[in-house]
């Protein structure tokens, strides 16, 4: 089947301008997960969904940054005024839930490049 | 907060050598440990896991233990190979999202 799938793969923009990322999870998955991966640093956790309930937004680094996910499925990461910091890797994951023995799939990632 | 700490690289290893990457963890309680892959090109995939003390993760010749007692979940293999070139990811799951390392990239030559 289908993995999880990120959009655009790579993504160039000027410094203020807002981006819009997206993440299609594997079907039936009720759990999102959305990392960023900095140059040279490991992933860090920025937000998940789990089916209906309020996401958990405490990873996010700004206000400048949202998400919004329709019942299970579809995710959108939103970076508005974008600055040069948050250049990297954007990856989304799935679960079939939010307990630690659910394995994530990840996937391939949306490379950020603010200029 | 939960930390993951894994040892810093590259490692360049000659094929069938043997490998070990240390990892350890902090935390207020007992996390899930993992280990993840990212090969050249793709994406980040699971290796293995353990959701226990004493749980032994294994796969594709890889396994890692997990070790209460010295909070650490190190990765082994005893002979490495080229197709094993990667950036591996020691990862915590205590809540709800993984903590992870910065990564340890290998380079294993023929």
């Amino acid at each position: 089947g289908a993995g999880v799938s990120q959009s655009p793969s790579n993504k160039v923009t000027e410094k203020g301008k807002d981006v819009e990322l997206r993440c299609d999870p594997i079907s039936g998955h009720t759990a999102l997960y959305w990392y960023r991966q900095r140059l040279g640093q490991g992933l860090e956790f920025l937000i998940y969904f789990q089916g209906n309930s309020a996401p958990d937004k405490s990873g996010l680094p700004s206000d400048r940054f949202s998400a919004e996910r329709t019942g299970e499925s579809v995710s959108t990461l939103t970076i508005q005024r974008t600055q040069q910091e948050d250049s990297a890797v954007y990856l989304c994951a799935s679960s079939r839930g939010l307990a630690a023995t659910y394995e994530q799939y990840f996937g391939p990632g949306t490379r950020l490049t603010v200029t | 907060g939960d930390s993951v700490t894994q040892m810093e690289g590259p490692v360049t290893l000659s094929e069938e050598a043997f490998l070990t990457i240390n990892c350890t963890y902090t935390a207020t309680g007992y996390p899930s440990l993992f280990w993840y892959v990212q090969y050249p090109g793709e994406g980040l995939q699971l290796l293995l896991k353990a959701t226990k003390a004493d749980d032994k993760g294994s796969n594709k010749g890889f396994e890692a233990t997990y070790r209460k007692e010295t909070t650490s979940f190190h990765l082994e293999k005893g002979s490495v190979q080229v197709s094993d070139s990667a950036v591996y990811f020691c990862a915590g799951q205590a809540g709800t999202a993984l903590i992870f390392g910065k990564g340890t990239t290998l380079s294993v030559s023929s």
